[in-house]
């Protein structure tokens, strides 16, 4: 079966530009959830959906957002680009059934501002 | 809100020995999930053990298991018979059970070094 999917792998965007991140989950997960990774902060909570719908979001600004479709597939947006969002995203997916709070992460989007 | 705390930044082990790392955490819920998860330099995050909050036995996964404490909130990980492939960045992680809406909350993490 294959993994969790992030694309693309590196992104270098510039201050106030907008960015868009893709998250393929594992096949048959309809939860998919987001995560920032920095030196300072650490592994940081931005949002999870499930069947479509944003179930949560961390304490991020509203220029972060996401959406998820119906194949479970899910994009995150960071609008007005700052450079402390120099980060690695990284998405998980879980089946929120039967391996209840497993998160199955993928490899990261690694989005450099500058 | 809650929070979990690895006070070791870095260990070292030599190969083929045993290493305990640390974690607290900190939660007024009775109904939780405690994960380890490792961070090799490929960036992906890989679960090496999971424990229920609601099971008293300790979890085990052929050479990592955990001491799961509940009353003193402690849950660290000891890592058997070191290998070179077990060099990573290891963060303790706790959700929610009942849903987990607010995602995983992880520790700083522990930057495990294997001499040869």
């Amino acid at each position: 079966k294959a993994g969790v999917t992030q694309t693309p792998r590196y992104l270098i965007k510039t201050r106030g530009q907008q960015v868009t991140l893709s998250c393929s989950p594992i096949s048959g997960h309809r939860s998919v959830s987001w995560y920032q990774q920095t030196p300072g902060q650490g592994l940081q909570f931005l949002f999870e959906y499930f069947s479509e719908t944003q179930r949560n979001k961390g304490n991020f600004p509203g220029r972060f957002s996401g959406r998820q479709f119906s194949n479970s597939r899910s994009e995150m947006n960071v609008s007005t680009l700052e450079l402390g969002d120099s980060a690695l995203y990284l998405c998980a997916s879980s089946t929120r059934t039967g391996e209840e709070g497993t998160l199955h992460f993928g490899n990261g989007t690694r989005l450099t501002v500058t | 809100a809650q929070t979990v705390t690895q006070s070791q930044p870095e260990m070292s082990v030599q190969e083929a020995e045993t290493v305990t790392l640390s974690c607290t955490y900190d939660t007024s819920e009775s109904d939780y999930y405690l994960f380890w998860y490792k961070q090799p330099p490929s960036r992906q995050m890989i679960l090496v053990i999971r424990q229920e909050a609601y099971k008293q036995q300790n979890a085990t996964e052929n050479r990592f298991s955990v001491n799961f404490q509940k009353a003193a909130k402690s849950f660290s990980l000891k890592i058997s018979d070191s290998q070179l492939g077990d060099a990573a960045m290891y963060f303790c992680a706790y959700r929610s059970g009942g849903g987990g809406a607010d995602g995983l909350t992880f520790g700083k993490g522990t930057h495990l070094i294997i001499q040869p």
